[in-house]
């Protein structure tokens, strides 16, 4: 497997289920984020983890949990989703933040259904 | 006001043509410019980059940067039909992790 990779690729749950979306980077890189993408809305980050500290919450209600064990391995948590929260989950790593050449690289990502 | 503004479009423009996407910032300090790609269903793929003043060539795409006018522009030479999708411009601020995406342009390129 190359670049970033995100497990499953379409997901549908009820609103009191729980499900965990994955997110693995074989790209060598130590900053990993996770971003929503809303039908003609701008994508929004979510996370950041950097050396697997996270350094940005960017004030994501708490019925989305992220985890990040590794540099290589990022972890999105969900219960008590809203239908609201259907969108298309995203998946990014970069180097390093910060740096004015530092990019990011994404996965395909996780469409995400909420009944 | 928004922090990075594009035209939603579409853009249309005929084969061969070129297409001129532009993209406008309120934040002086940003530093670092991305033009990404993203076809209907599919995840952004970057495209290039962009940090000083000025132009930026890879193959057809050329990325210009004004900074004093805050703005960014992404010029794709000899458009294909390939080249339809939704073009977006992400922005970074020095010393932070944070992109600003943009709402994205749908170009189409007609045949």
């Amino acid at each position: 497997e190359t670049g970033v990779t995100q497990t499953p690729r379409h997901l549908v749950m009820g609103m009191t289920n729980k499900k965990s979306l994955k997110c693995e980077q074989h790209l060598g890189h130590n900053a990993m984020y996770w971003y929503k993408q809303s039908a003609k809305k701008p994508l929004e980050l979510m996370f950041v983890y950097n050396f697997k500290e996270q350094t940005e919450n960017n004030s994501v209600p708490s019925r989305f949990s992220p985890e990040c064990p590794n540099s290589s391995h990022l972890f999105l948590h969900l219960h008590t989703l809203q239908p609201e929260d259907s969108a298309l989950y995203l998946c990014a790593s970069s180097q390093a933040g910060g740096a004015a050449s530092d990019t990011q690289y994404f996965g395909p990502g996780t469409r995400l259904t909420v009944l | 006001q928004k922090e990075v503004e594009q035209n939603s479009g579409p853009l249309s423009v005929p084969e061969g043509a070129i297409a001129s996407l532009n993209c406008t910032y309120s934040d002086r300090g940003s530093q670092s410019f991305f033009w990404y790609r993203q076809y209907s269903g599919k995840s952004p793929e970057l495209i290039m980059f962009i940090y000083s003043n000025g132009d930026k060539e890879d193959g057809r795409f050329t990325a210009q940067l004004n900074k004093a006018s805050q703005y960014v522009s992404l010029l794709i030479r000899d458009s294909q039909p390939s080249d339809s999708a939704t073009y977006l411009c992400a922005v970074t601020t020095s010393g932070t992790y944070k992109y600003i995406f943009g709402t994205g342009t749908r170009l189409k390129v007609l045949a």
